[in-house]
Formats: C-alpha cells, sequence, structure tokens
C-alpha cells in the first residue's frame, strides 16, 4: 500500500494559535499537495511542493518538505474558526494519481 | 467559473443492482481522475483518464468497476453487482494536464449499497 500517514489524526486548538500537522509517505514523489476537506465532501487544493523544494509559502500556509526522510508538515497561522476542517497530505509519483494520507482532523475554537 | 460536477449526489441502491456516477469536469481540463473515499480515509485512487483514454486503472478493484470518457469530457464510473462494501464517496477530479498540477475536485457521490 502506497498510503502514509498523518499525525496527529485531530488538532484542537484556540483561534489565533498555529496549527501544524505532519504527513509521512513511502515512495519516491515527484511532488506533495495538500487539501483541506469540509464535512466529508469536495477536496480543495491548497499548495503544491515539487520534490526539489524545501518550503513553500501562501497566506497563512506554510509546507515544508524533507524527502530524505520522506516527510512534509504544513503549518497554518493565525488559525481562524473557518479554518476547521480535515487536511491531506497527497503525492504524486509519477503515474499522474495522487495517493492521500490518513488526514488530520483540525478544529479550531472560537 | 463552474467547477467539477457530480450527480447524483447521493445514490441508494441495493445489492446486486447496477449504478452509474457522473462526473463532468472544468471545460477544457484534459485529465480526469476518480477516487473513493471511505468514512474516516483519505481518498483511494481508482481510474485516471488523459483524454478519452484510460490511462491507469491500477486502482479498480475489480472488473464490476468501470469507467468511460467516450468523447474526453464527462466521465461515467460504472458498478455492476454493487456490493455493501462498495459503499463510499466517490469523488471525481480534473486538472489542466497531467502531471504536477493541482487537481480539483467535484463535491462526490455517496453511494450506500443496502
Amino acid at each position: 500500500s502506497q498510503q502514509g500517514e498523518e499525525d496527529p489524526q485531530a488538532l484542537s486548538i484556540q483561534e489565533g494559535e498555529n496549527a501544524t500537522m505532519n504527513c509521512s509517505y513511502k515512495t519516491s514523489i515527484n511532488n506533495l499537495q495538500w487539501y483541506r476537506q469540509n464535512s466529508g465532501r469536495g477536496l480543495v487544493h491548497l499548495i503544491l511542493i515539487r520534490s526539489n523544494e524545501r518550503e513553500k509559502h501562501s497566506g497563512r500556509l506554510r509546507v515544508t518538505l524533507d524527502t530524505s526522510k520522506k516527510s512534509s508538515s504544513l503549518l497554518i497561522t493565525a488559525s481562524r474558526a473557518a479554518d476547521t476542517a480535515s487536511y491531506f497530505c497527497a503525492w504524486e509519483t509519477g503515474a499522474n494519481n495522487l495517493f492521500f494520507g490518513t488526514g488530520t482532523r483540525l478544529t479550531v475554537i472560537p | 467559473g463552474a467547477g467539477v460536477s457530480q450527480t447524483p449526489s447521493n445514490k441508494v441502491t441495493e445489492k446486486g443492482k447496477y449504478v452509474e456516477l457522473r462526473c463532468d469536469p472544468i471545460s477544457g481540463h484534459t485529465a480526469l481522475y476518480w477516487y473513493r473515499q471511505s468514512l474516516g480515509q483519505g481518498p483511494e485512487f481508482l481510474i485516471y483518464f488523459q483524454g478519452t483514454g484510460a490511462a491507469d486503472d491500477s486502482g479498480l478493484p475489480n472488473d464490476r468497476f468501470f469507467a468511460v470518457r467516450p468523447e474526453g469530457s464527462v466521465s461515467t464510473l460504472k458498478i455492476q453487482r454493487t456490493e455493501r462494501g462498495d459503499s463510499a464517496v466517490y469523488l471525481c477530479a480534473s486538472s489542466l494536464n497531467a502531471g504536477p498540477s493541482p487537481q480539483y475536485f467535484g463535491p462526490g457521490t455517496r453511494l450506500t449499497v443496502l
């Protein structure tokens, strides 16, 4: 199985705090992407980091990638209640389809 | 603009029946993907189309599952002799091209097999 893992499985923080989610995968990758999912339906693409990149920023999002450890992290700064959702990492190995992690359920308490 | 749409949004069927799930990708997107997501899990790849052809169907669980994209746009996922274990949310995604680009997901079809 190419399914990786994310931790924590669930994370609950106060509004304004930062949230960090970690992802580990098992194979060589071309790129790694992070997606957000509300209410178990429809994923929204957040950010893509290529295998030769180590860090990427987009607004309040910061993604790091360590290919030697086969791991990535997503940091959401200054969290808002509207950030409450499930977050999935997904990696592309060159076959064009994505393999997804198990997800982190983030709850931001107002 | 219009995103990826999927119909129906919910489908309840009985064990042994045949179902068809439809996906309308974003106009101009050449790549189309089907995934299946069970409760509490990440999406699981089923099949990927580049244009009209299935470029990779390695994720289809068995020969009861089949998908087509005859004109390179709309795709239909077909499941024969449904089983209770087929119950899941079936997600469709499209991207402008194959390769390192974001995938845009539809809202999914929740299939329940009784």
